[in-house]
């Protein structure tokens, strides 16, 4: 089975730009969550989308914003950046996100950086 | 709001020695997971917990979760160069009592085995 795969790799932006990041899970899969990675706060939680619908949301600003197709498929936006967005953005995919022996399988991550 | 915290965040060990990190976190979750991560890698799928007393074991690396005192460990058996890598607890938040973050990680353990 292929693994989650996350386009683009590499993004450079400038502030004020907006930016989308796009997720496809693994074949089966129907939960996607999106997380931010950087050095000084680690890994934090956008949101996860299942069935289309977004189920669980972190804490980040509302310029942060997500959608899922009916081919389970994911996007993220990041509207108006700042240079804080700065940062690895990885999505993981799971079955259902809710089954008692599910894990979540991380993709290769979109690292973007914000001039 | 659920917090995770690892400790050590730095471990430099020699080969061969055994050593044990520790993932605390402050609210009842029945679900804690192990990941590791390389340098400009996505992260990798160690081990799931799902209850009390739960003890998993892979190679060189043995996991266990205690769910009364709200502690994981990874115990690091006979150590070897190729486990040099950034060791991530997560804790499922969506587990806990008002809790809407899927995964909610520990700052990460950077283990660095020398010759």
């Amino acid at each position: 089975k292929a693994g989650v795969t996350q386009t683009p790799r590499y993004l450079i932006k400038t502030r004020g730009q907006q930016v989308t990041l796009s997720c496809s899970p693994i074949s089966g899969h129907r939960s996607v969550s999106w997380y931010q990675q950087t050095p000084g706060q680690g890994l934090q939680f956008l949101f996860e989308y299942f069935s289309e619908t977004q189920r669980n949301k972190g804490n980040f600003p509302g310029r942060f914003s997500g959608r899922q197709f009916s081919n389970s498929r994911s996007e993220m936006n990041v509207s108006t950046l700042e240079l804080g967005d700065s940062a690895l953005y990885l999505c993981a995919s799971t079955y259902s996100g809710t089954g008692v022996q599910e894990t979540q399988y991380f993709g290769p991550g979109t690292r973007l950086l914000v001039l | 709001e659920l917090k995770v915290e690892q400790n050590p965040l730095f471990l430099s060990m020699q080969e061969g020695k055994n050593y044990t990190i520790y993932c605390n976190y402050s609210t009842t979750s029945d679900r804690l997971y192990w990941y590791r991560q390389d340098p400009g890698k996505s992260l990798e799928s160690l081990f799931v917990l799902l209850s009390n007393g739960a003890v998993k074991q892979e190679g060189r690396l043995m996991a266990s979760l205690d769910t009364k005192a709200r502690l994981s460990t990874l115990h690091i058996t006979a150590a070897v160069h190729d486990l040099s890598a950034t060791y991530f607890c997560a804790v499922d938040g969506t587990l806990t009592q008002g809790g809407s973050e899927k995964l909610v990680f520990g700052k990460g353990t950077k283990l660095t085995v020398n010759p």
